[in-house]
């Protein structure tokens, strides 16, 4: 099982359209959490960080369930310009904190 | 503020030559790392460091040496080059447990 799974997708959504996605991570003793946009092979550029209590930045929510072992994001009145690929960051800590990236989930937003 | 630069940003190699991908950041950072990105793969860690003069294997390490001489750079060594090294190369950096910092990019071709 990878450390940290995403469902690719493609999620093909009209504009304007509510679309979420989840990220599992295997790890209990992961200790910090990101999503990261990335377009077209160019670098990924993070988005927003999750905490515990949730958080939000415009018109996009980020949540975290450490019970379940889960990140997700939630994408609100989607833009065309959202269209991309959403990659899920997991930091675990053995001696060094370690990022583990998932392989993405990719957006595809349509008129 | 440059943030992270990653030299070159193209390159093609024959089978059996050596090259090194340099990488550098101005943010005072401990952690650097190299990544590459092949399709439908995700990012997956070559190697990283946790400070200057440190260097640690990450999960595809085989084929690559790294050295962090300075606190700034990060050298990626390829010293024979095979075509399973074709792919894209990112170098990030964090503070610890934040947020990462990526390069440009480099592609590279091995022939």
């Amino acid at each position: 099982r990878k450390e940290v799974e995403q469902d690719p997708g493609p999620f093909n959504v009209p504009e304007g359209a509510t679309v979420a996605f989840n990220c599992t991570y295997s790890n209990s003793a992961s200790q910090s959490f990101f999503w990261y946009r990335q377009d077209c092979r160019k670098e990924p550029k993070l988005l927003m960080s999750v905490y515990s209590s949730g958080n939000e930045d415009g018109r996009f929510t980020a949540q975290l369930n450490r019970a379940s072992q889960y990140i997700s994001l939630l994408i609100r009145d989607s833009k065309l310009s959202d269209s991309a690929t959403y990659l899920c960051v997991v930091n675990s800590r053995g001696g060094s904190y370690i990022p583990t990236f998932g392989r993405g989930t990719s957006l595809i937003v349509h008129p | 503020n440059a943030g992270v630069t990653q030299t070159p940003k193209f390159r093609v190699l024959k089978t059996g030559q050596s090259m090194t991908l340099l990488c550098a950041q101005d943010m005072n950072h401990e952690y650097m790392y190299w990544y590459r990105q092949d399709p439908g793969m995700g990012l997956r860690l070559i190697h990283y460091s946790v400070g200057e003069g440190t260097t640690a294997k990450g999960e595809v390490p085989d084929g690559y040496n790294v050295s962090r001489l300075k606190k700034q750079n990060f050298l990626l060594g390829l010293e024979s080059a095979a075509p399973s090294q074709t792919s894209v190369y990112f170098c990030a950096s964090s503070y610890y447990n934040s947020p990462l910092h990526f390069g440009n990019g480099t592609r590279l071709t091995v022939t």
